[in-house]
């Protein structure tokens, strides 16, 4: 079946413009999660959904930063007045359940570039 | 202390070799593991899920030492397509995948 869609792949923005990211998870997954990884780093949580739970948004890096999801469907991950240290590859993943045996699925990220 | 550490290598061994990686966490209470592989530039995928007796999936091995508190992952007969990032994952809290905590990766470069 379909994996993770994220949308767009590649999106390079002016600083100070608003982006948004989008990410399809995959059909039945209740729980969806953004990161972020710059170059060379390792995976940052920024926030967690599963179902119609308050999102876990402990990892989000400021208040320019925000998600949203529908049911258990699409999310989007809306960065306001980017900066040039937002440039980074905005990964989302998709599993089954919150619970501890289900594997993430991640989605092909979206590559965001500041200038 | 790291919550979950890993040697970032790289590690360089030709085709044909054994290599093992291991990863150390801090939290005892610590309810699963994974293994997840990150070509460049692409998106990380789930390896194999450590269990407690271990586990084989062809030419990799993973195994738990919950006394020592790291997994291990072992490949055999290393292919040039070994080539990536490997991630160790764990979950810190039983009953919920809310706080995956990553490793930053171990680099394995398999040289023809």
């Amino acid at each position: 079946g379909a994996g993770v869609s994220q949308s767009p792949s590649n999106k390079v923005t002016e600083k100070g413009k608003d982006v948004e990211l989008r990410c399809d998870p995959i059909s039945g997954h209740t729980a969806l999660y953004w990161y972020r990884q710059r170059l060379g780093q390792g995976l940052e949580f920024l926030i967690y959904f599963q179902g119609n739970s308050a999102p876990d948004k402990s990892g989000l890096p400021s208040d320019r930063f925000s998600a949203e999801r529908t049911g258990e469907s699409v999310s989007t991950l809306t960065i306001q007045r980017t900066q040039q240290e937002d440039s980074a590859v905005y990964l989302c993943a998709s599993s089954l359940a919150p619970t501890n045996n289900s594997p993430l699925h991640f989605g092909n990220g979206t590559r965001l570039t500041v200038t | 202390r790291k919550e979950v550490e890993q040697d970032p290598g790289p590690f360089n061994v030709p085709e044909g070799a054994t290599v093992a990686f291991n990863c150390t966490y801090s939290n005892s209470a610590s309810q699963s593991f994974f293994w997840y592989r990150q070509d460049c530039r692409k998106e990380p995928k789930l390896l194999m899920s450590v269990y407690s007796s271990g586990n084989e999936d062809g030419r990799f091995t993973a195994q738990l030492n919950r006394a020592s508190q790291y997994i291990s992952l072992l490949i055999r007969d290393s292919k040039l397509s070994d080539s990536a990032t490997y991630l160790c994952v764990v979950t810190p809290n039983a009953g919920n995948n809310r706080k995956l905590i990553w490793g930053l990766g171990t680099s394995l470069a398999v040289n023809p």
